[in-house]
């Protein structure tokens, strides 16, 4: 099963520049985390907001949690050539029982 | 930091035949592991959810026959492809995670090839 969507579904940017990715859900939510993938690897965890926080910072992360609009943003600041890869949100339930992954923004930062 | 470990990251089997694929979380015990199955540029699927101890939780339209979940101890979990069949040839990746509503730590994935 899927939760959310994200969007764009691709986004191609030049070096330096910001990149921003949406996540929306439909489900309530206990947290909300931001993953990324290397193309045929593994994901790796960015960063995980709980349902009563509406932004967090890591880095050249920053997210934003609108609950009452199931929403979420990924914005990375000054991008590099290796944030090149798609980057997924996933839905933690209240219960815990299960993470559930949006499709995915694939992202290609230009040299 | 927390590592996954998964076990084979490609394999190659003939129709008909069953292939076991091993989840380790290596440094933490994991109380949850999760199972994906990933299509060439689309999202992770979940396929089930596994507490060490208890049976899985499959998710609809997993075939439990067709995919056995097995997770024996805090830090090993297995899913088996009985009978594969062409159409199981995806990339399967593992997650394990320590407690409830906490991140989730990913194996590299396996990439099985039916033939």
């Amino acid at each position: 099963s899927q939760q959310g969507e994200e969007d764009p579904q691709a986004l191609s940017i030049q070096e330096g520049e910001n990149a921003t990715m949406n996540c929306s859900y439909k489900t309530s939510i206990n947290n909300l985390q931001w993953y990324r993938q290397n193309s045929g690897r593994g994901l790796v965890h960015l960063i995980l907001i709980r349902s009563n926080e509406r932004e967090k910072h890591s880095g050249r992360l920053r997210v934003t949690l609108d609950t009452s609009k199931k929403s979420s943003s990924l914005l990375i600041t000054a991008s590099r050539a290796a944030d090149t890869a798609s980057y997924f949100c996933a839905t933690d339930s209240p219960g815990g029982d299960k993470i559930i992954f949006g499709k995915g923004t694939r992202l290609h930062i230009l040299p | 930091g927390a590592v996954v470990s998964q076990h084979p990251s490609r394999v190659i089997c003939k129709s008909g035949t069953s292939v076991k694929i091993e989840c380790r979380s290596l440094d933490f015990q994991a109380t949850t592991m999760f199972w994906y199955r990933q299509f060439p540029k689309q999202s992770l699927m979940l396929m089930a959810t596994s507490n060490e101890g208890s049976k899985a939780t499959y998710e609809q339209g997993v075939e439990k026959d067709k995919f056995l979940i097995n997770h024996a101890s805090l830090t090993l979990s297995t899913l088996t492809v009985t009978s594969a069949h062409p159409e199981d040839s995806s990339f399967y990746i593992c997650s394990a995670r320590r407690y409830r509503n906490t991140e989730a730590f990913f194996g590299q994935g396996t990439r099985l090839t039916v033939v």
